[in-house]
């Protein structure tokens, strides 16, 4: 019942290089924010992008939302050994606070 | 400093046991979430509690019970736990009526059913 799912099981990159994730959402959307998982803990918000905009960043993090095709892309620049995660999209789940997720996304970085 | 704190962070229990995972939080959040994330399955939604005494079954709450009596405490029981329950289990906890608000999470329990 998740209102919105990452595109990719996993991406991989050599470090240093540009990775996006992908995500698709399948409701009208006031808000859609990424969250970062490490290995061991829990889910982190990174970046929250609202549906009047089209583009958010955050340092070396990128996020794009385009609501006409009820899409969502996160982008990292010169990724890191410590951008190695599972990344996550999700509505806030306001109003009524079912907040639920997909699958992620699992990024490495290729040795 | 604001913080879920989740106990045990490890827990092993034989099949017909009963298990209870503690979830805390200093903030005075009104809602809280559990969840539990298999690998492979992303996280899936047990149970939600809008406050004390107010809780909501999520997407998959067979199998479990929560109990909220404090703003600050929300439980996880799991009577007679079955293997199929192995998991690892997150506790989150977000004010109410923060538009956008993202929750904390905490850094979860690693429950093993033997």
């Amino acid at each position: 019942s998740q209102l919105a799912e990452e595109n990719s099981w996993a991406l991989s990159v050599h470090e240093g290089e540009s990775v996006t994730v992908n995500c698709s959402y399948k409701t009208s959307i006031t808000a859609l924010q990424w969250y970062r998982q490490k290995s061991g803990k829990g889910p982190a918000q990174l970046i929250l992008i609202r549906s009047n905009e089209r583009e958010k960043r955050n340092g070396r993090l990128r996020a794009t939302l385009d609501t006409s095709s009820q899409s969502s892309s996160l982008s990292i620049t010169a990724t890191r050994c410590e951008d190695t995660a599972v990344y996550f999209c999700a509505p806030p789940g306001t109003g009524s606070n079912r907040l639920t997720f997909g699958k992620g996304t699992k990024f490495s970085l290729i040795p | 400093d604001m913080k879920v704190t989740q106990m045990p962070r490890y827990l092993i229990k034989r099949m017909g046991e009963n298990v209870l995972l503690e979830c805390g939080q200093d903030m005075s959040h009104e809602t809280m979430y559990w969840y539990r994330q298999d690998p492979g399955l992303g996280l899936q939604l047990i149970y939600i509690s809008y406050d004390v005494d107010s809780n909501s079954e999520g997407d998959i709450p067979k199998g479990y019970r929560v109990s909220r009596k404090k703003r600050e405490h929300f439980s996880l029981i799991l009577d007679s736990a079955k293997t199929n329950q192995t998991s690892v289990y997150f506790c989150a906890s977000r004010r109410t009526g923060m538009n956008n608000q993202a929750p904390l999470f905490g850094e979860g329990t690693r429950l093993s059913v033997l």
